[in-house]
């Protein structure tokens, strides 16, 4: 399956607290991208590393890639009960940007 | 428009019957996906529209399952005889041409019954 994979499924922190979401592949990628999505809705996008970098920051958010060990993470400092919310990895496949999707972190961040 | 505009936000239907959601793009985007949305699940693609043309339908799950996009603009998911397994949430999203990034809209709720 060309289908990302991250871990953990759900996240419960506090606020202030820092999280942490991991995801994996299997393809040669150019780059992956980070979306949110409130509610089960629209995605948002967040963030995204290219293939030639290892680390990149935006704000509270932190995306670091190993394209040797195929995974990403993400990381977001200081979270806000705002964050609460779906995260998705993501990243193109077939020569143009068609996204897929990893199965998706459920951060839940309790004031 | 300024964002992806998709409608209905909500449809629910009986199984068998034809349903059809529609997705305007952002005004210049000439790259229009559709993915379908399991609860609990990340968007799975179904089908990439580059212009007029359908780039890839690869992800469309049977002959049931449509989409046009006449004007290479607004496009049109069309699925026939639904089934209780359809129900999901149906996204669009667009990008300018060679764009890294996709911008979705809100979705389409379909509930089959």
């Amino acid at each position: 399956s060309q289908q990302g994979e991250e871990d953990p499924q759900a996240l419960s922190i506090q606020e202030g607290e820092n999280a942490t979401m991991n995801c994996s592949y299997k393809t040669s990628i150019n780059n992956l991208q980070w979306y949110r999505q409130n509610s089960g809705r629209g995605l948002v996008h967040l963030i995204l590393i290219r293939s030639n970098e290892r680390e990149k920051h935006s704000g509270r958010l932190r995306v670091t890639l190993d394209t040797s060990k195929k995974s990403s993470s993400l990381l977001i400092t200081a979270s806000r009960a705002a964050d609460t919310a779906s995260y998705f990895c993501a990243f193109p496949v077939g020569g143009y940007n068609k996204l897929i999707f990893g199965a998706g972190t459920r951060l839940a961040v309790h004031p | 428009g300024a964002g992806v505009s998709q409608t209905p936000s909500n449809k629910v239907t009986e199984k068998g019957k034809y349903v059809e959601l529609r997705c305007d793009p952002i005004s210049g985007h000439t790259a229009l996906y559709w993915y379908r949305q399991s609860l609990g699940q990340g968007p799975e693609f179904l089908i990439y529209f580059q212009g007029t043309g359908a780039a890839d339908d690869s992800g469309l799950p049977n002959d049931r399952f449509f989409a046009v996009r006449p004007e290479g603009s607004v496009s049109t998911l069309k699925i026939q005889r639904t089934e209780r397994g359809d129900s999901a949430v149906y996204l669009c999203a667009s990008s300018f041409e060679g764009a890294n990034v996709l911008t979705f809209g809100a979705g389409s709720r379909l509930t089959v019954l």
